[in-house]
């Protein structure tokens, strides 16, 4: 059983492109949350998503950010017309439920 | 909403002592208490966790403890070894896994 995957692992955008982050959940988890780490900081909760459905989304910024989790496929952060303080590791996570989540290894967005 | 704090920033310990990381939280309604390692590159990884219906919780030379009553717990790492290195992150959890991070815990074991 793959754990979370991630891709890319890196991610180079120049200002104003857009940035599409993905994330396979562990095989059986229907919960996915993603996260923001700036460097030397904690983890800030950004999104929870279930199954073609946002359960919460009160740690997303208003512009720019979305995400989906498609009935089939990866779940997708999209930021668009990205600034250079988008630049920050993107860390998502899956959960079978009410239990622990399992974090995968980050995608680490730059912004040039 | 929900406001970990995590205390100290850093730490460092000598091989074979111990380490105790502290956390307070806000919300008296969390009720399940992560303790992820972040290594360096790599995602952060579940350690040792503690609901609320338990006071204190022990895997072989980490242990969680829980007062909830003042709403902090603590991580104590026994007998220290160089690849415990890493950063610690505490965390509160409402339920559903809106977890609230610490700021985190940079532990160097000194060898």
């Amino acid at each position: 059983n793959a754990g979370v995957m991630q891709n890319p692992r890196h991610l180079v955008r120049r200002r104003g492109q857009e940035a599409r982050l993905r994330c396979s959940p562990m095989k059986g988890h229907s919960h996915v949350y993603w996260y923001r780490q700036l460097p030397e900081e904690g983890l800030k909760f950004m999104v929870y998503l279930q199954k073609e459905n946002i359960i919460d989304e009160s740690g997303m910024p208003k512009e720019r950010f979305s995400a989906e989790f498609p009935k089939e496929g990866p779940s997708i952060l999209r930021i668009q017309q990205v600034v250079r303080g988008d630049s920050a590791a993107y860390f998502c996570a899956s959960s079978p439920g009410a239990s622990e989540a399992f974090f995968g290894q980050g995608t680490r967005l730059t912004v040039v | 909403g929900e406001n970990v704090e995590q205390h100290p920033s850093t730490l460092s310990v000598q091989e074979g002592d111990s380490a105790v990381i502290k956390c307070t939280y806000s919300d008296s309604a969390s009720n399940y208490f992560p303790w992820y390692k972040q290594e360096l590159g790599k995602g952060p990884q579940l350690i040792i966790d503690i609901r609320s219906n338990v006071g204190e919780k022990k895997d072989q030379r980490i242990a969680v403890t829980l007062n909830k009553t003042a709403k902090h717990f603590s991580l104590h790492i026994t007998e220290t070894q160089p690849e415990d290195s890493a950063v610690y992150f505490c965390a509160a959890d409402l339920g559903y896994q809106k977890v609230t991070f610490g700021t985190g815990t940079k532990l160097q074991v000194i060898p």
